[in-house]
């Protein structure tokens, strides 16, 4: 079946740690975006990549970073310059110049205590 | 501030009833897409609307684009539970369909 996956579900980490959130997809879409989710906000993008080993800053980019070494893969890292890094993320992807028809993963939860 | 705004922000009604949720944009958009999200999980492209008047259904779920493009509006009729969740408008500002801006999203709860 092809899809998009993303784990863990929860993620707990100490405040002043880097986290890492994986999204792997096999639907052989070109672009991949991540987003934030925080309650009355809807989803805020963070970056997108349209193409390998390129990617693009979205609306809250700082304290973030990503990587698209392989189509497939787009991880995301939450550093610690990441002031309020609590929040559901949501990993998504698309045929190139269809964004409108994004597939999403299940989220990653991650609480920063 | 939001650059799409939603109304309501949640709104509970009783099985078997109509219900509209309205999404506002301050410019003109190239186009206006409907998604749903059931708690906790990621998000499912309902659809797009691209010319102003337009209007597109899926299964009991309406939505329109006025003809200014600046507002859709969503309505579902004779509601089920199976439509609870939050239902988010995206946008399309750049004309490029290279990324989705979205609505703050409205929290639906049908009641049996």
């Amino acid at each position: 079946d092809g899809g998009i996956t993303q784990s863990p579900k929860y993620l707990f980490r100490k405040e002043g740690q880097n986290v890492t959130l994986s999204c792997e997809q096999n639907l052989n879409h070109d672009a991949m975006y991540w987003y934030r989710q925080d309650p009355g906000q809807g989803l805020r993008l963070i970056y997108y990549s349209q193409i390998v080993n390129d990617f693009q800053k979205g609306d809250i980019a700082e304290g973030y970073s990503v990587s698209r070494e392989k189509k497939e893969s787009f991880p995301l890292t939450v550093t610690s310059a990441q002031k309020n890094p609590t929040a559901f993320y949501l990993c998504a992807s698309s045929i190139i110049g269809s964004a409108y028809e994004q597939y999403f993963g299940p989220g990653t939860r991650l609480t920063v205590t | 501030s939001q650059e799409l705004e939603q109304s309501p922000q949640s709104l509970i009604v009783q099985e078997g009833k109509n219900l509209t949720i309205n999404c506002t944009s301050s410019k003109t958009l190239y186009g206006l897409y409907w998604y749903k999200q059931k708690y906790g999980e990621g998000l499912i492209f309902l659809m797009m609307l691209q010319k102003g008047g337009e209007e597109k259904s899926h299964e009991k779920i309406t939505a329109k684009l006025d003809e200014k493009k600046q507002q859709s509006s969503l309505h579902i009729t004779a509601s089920q539970p199976s439509h609870a969740g939050i239902y988010l408008c995206g946008a399309d500002k750049t004309g490029g369909y290279q990324k989705v801006t979205f609505g703050t999203g409205t929290k639906l709860q049908v009641i049996p």
